[in-house]
């Protein structure tokens, strides 16, 4: 099955700042990464998705890029905000087994 | 107001009993799913339906049971054969039109506690 994998665990900058997560999967017929972020007592939001067919995506302050060929994905936040502050969670899934499967998460702190 | 409705949010066990968890949609969402979030393990799949009356087993289903009888609900119950149940369980639903599994909707959460 699908295994993903999240680097860091933990990430702190300071506003204004650009922050980076990273992630790797396995399962080369993925076609499906999307990100999640999950403030503190909340639920899980989707906050940008890729597929396959595409390298790179941008919704205002984030991006994501794919390589599919060393099969891992990466989230870009430029310009972070003290509200950017949360876990945030990869994801991958694929035609096979259509549920994601979830990367460990990355608790990112925004310094003020 | 559509969503995705979780019951209890909290919830307390003694070891040897089942516990069943509620999960509702009023989205028309075709999948369901449940994960069990533990810290520093991310959201771990349980156990998904994408379609009423059927259901598969997810990377943890072991000492869990699911049903799937109305397109609405999605219950999950902790048996007495899961060894370590007290964990935050959350359940979600997404539209599922063929293909990817497209966004997913997540409820609110159960705190499950075995005392």
């Amino acid at each position: 099955g699908e295994n993903v994998e999240q680097h860091p665990s933990t990430l702190s900058v300071q506003e204004g700042d650009s922050a980076v997560i990273k992630c790797t999967y396995s399962d080369s017929a993925s076609n499906y990464f999307p990100w999640y972020k999950q403030e503190l007592g909340k639920r899980p939001q989707l906050i940008i998705d890729i597929r396959s067919n595409v390298g790179e995506k941008k919704d205002q302050r984030i991006a994501v890029t794919l390589n599919k060929t060393a099969k891992h994905f990466s989230l870009h936040i430029t310009e972070t905000q003290p509200e950017d502050s949360a876990v945030y969670f990869c994801a991958a899934s694929g035609t096979g087994r259509r549920a994601l499967t979830f990367g460990s998460g990355t608790r990112l702190q925004v310094q003020p | 107001d559509g969503g995705i409705t979780q019951s209890p949010k909290y919830l307390f066990r003694k070891e040897g009993q089942n516990v069943t968890l509620s999960c509702e949609q009023n989205l028309n969402h075709d999948a369901m799913y449940w994960y069990r979030q533990d810290p520093g393990q991310g959201l771990r799949l349980i156990y998904y339906s994408q379609i009423v009356n059927d259901f598969q087993k997810g990377d943890i289903a072991e000492g869990y049971s699911v049903s799937r009888e109305k397109k609405e609900s999605f219950p999950l119950t902790v048996t007495s054969a899961q060894k370590n149940p007290t964990a935050f369980y959350l359940c979600a639903s997404s539209i599922q039109a063929g293909g990817n599994t497209g966004e997913l909707f997540f409820g609110e959460g159960s705190r499950l506690t075995v005392l």
